[in-house]
């Protein structure tokens, strides 16, 4: 199983483009969350979903936007990049909440200019 | 307001020395966690603890729940440079809530 996968690794936006945040998991997981990253701030929630079809809110999420169509996969969409989104954005999955294991992938580094 | 209040936020110790990092909160977790990050990677889950007063070992890491249920620790003894990286506490306050993380400890331990 190759766990949760983000894509791209890094990447630069100028100010109002617009991209879009890449998340797959094998294994399986009801559970899919969005957190971003910043520089002595631990994870803030973004959005999160517990199963296909079906997303909320986190604590942070202004500018972003999210889809659950399948299962496996997760994208965060952001609509007009602004310098405060740069970050370090991690998707990670669970079978259930609570006590189980959060499964984090790798980050994506995103830079607003 | 942040529910979990990790310290020290910085820690830099020599090779073999002991050390204790510490989560706090005026509010009561159903369960605690506790991740470790490394630079360029995402958390990777230690340990849970549900039980207040619960005590868990993993190798030279032991993680306490405290009584309460309002704070936790995690001691390393004889620290060795693979420990570095930054320390997370995560929480639920209910069952069914989302995780709640700290700020993180990081630490660094020098050969």
């Amino acid at each position: 199983n190759a766990g949760v996968t983000q894509t791209p690794k890094f990447r630069i936006l100028k100010i109002g483009q617009s991209m879009t945040l890449q998340c797959t998991q094998d294994m399986n997981h009801n559970y899919m969350y969005w957190y971003r990253q910043d520089p002595g701030m631990g994870l803030k929630l973004i959005y999160y979903s517990v199963g296909a079809g079906i997303t909320d809110k986190g604590e942070v999420p202004n500018g972003y936007n999210v889809s659950r169509s399948t299962t496996e996969d997760f994208p965060l969409r952001l609509e007009l990049a602004a310098p405060s989104q740069t970050s370090v954005y991690f998707c990670a999955s669970s079978y259930e909440t609570g006590w189980e294991t959060q499964y984090f992938g790798p980050g994506t580094r995103l830079l607003v200019l | 307001t942040q529910l979990l209040e990790q310290s020290p936020q910085f820690l830099s110790i020599q090779e073999g020395e002991n050390l204790t990092v510490y989560c706090n909160s005026s509010s009561v977790f159903s369960s605690l966690q506790w991740y470790r990050q490394e630079p360029g990677e995402g958390p990777v889950l230690l340990v849970t603890v549900v039980t207040g007063g619960e005590v868990k070992k993993l190798k030279r890491l032991t993680f306490q729940f405290g009584d309460a249920r309002k704070d936790s620790s995690l001691h390393i003894t004889a620290a060795q440079p693979g420990d570095t990286g930054l320390y997370l506490c995560a929480g639920h306050l209910n069952r069914d809530d989302k995780i709640i993380f700290g700020k993180g400890t990081r630490l660094h331990i020098l050969p």
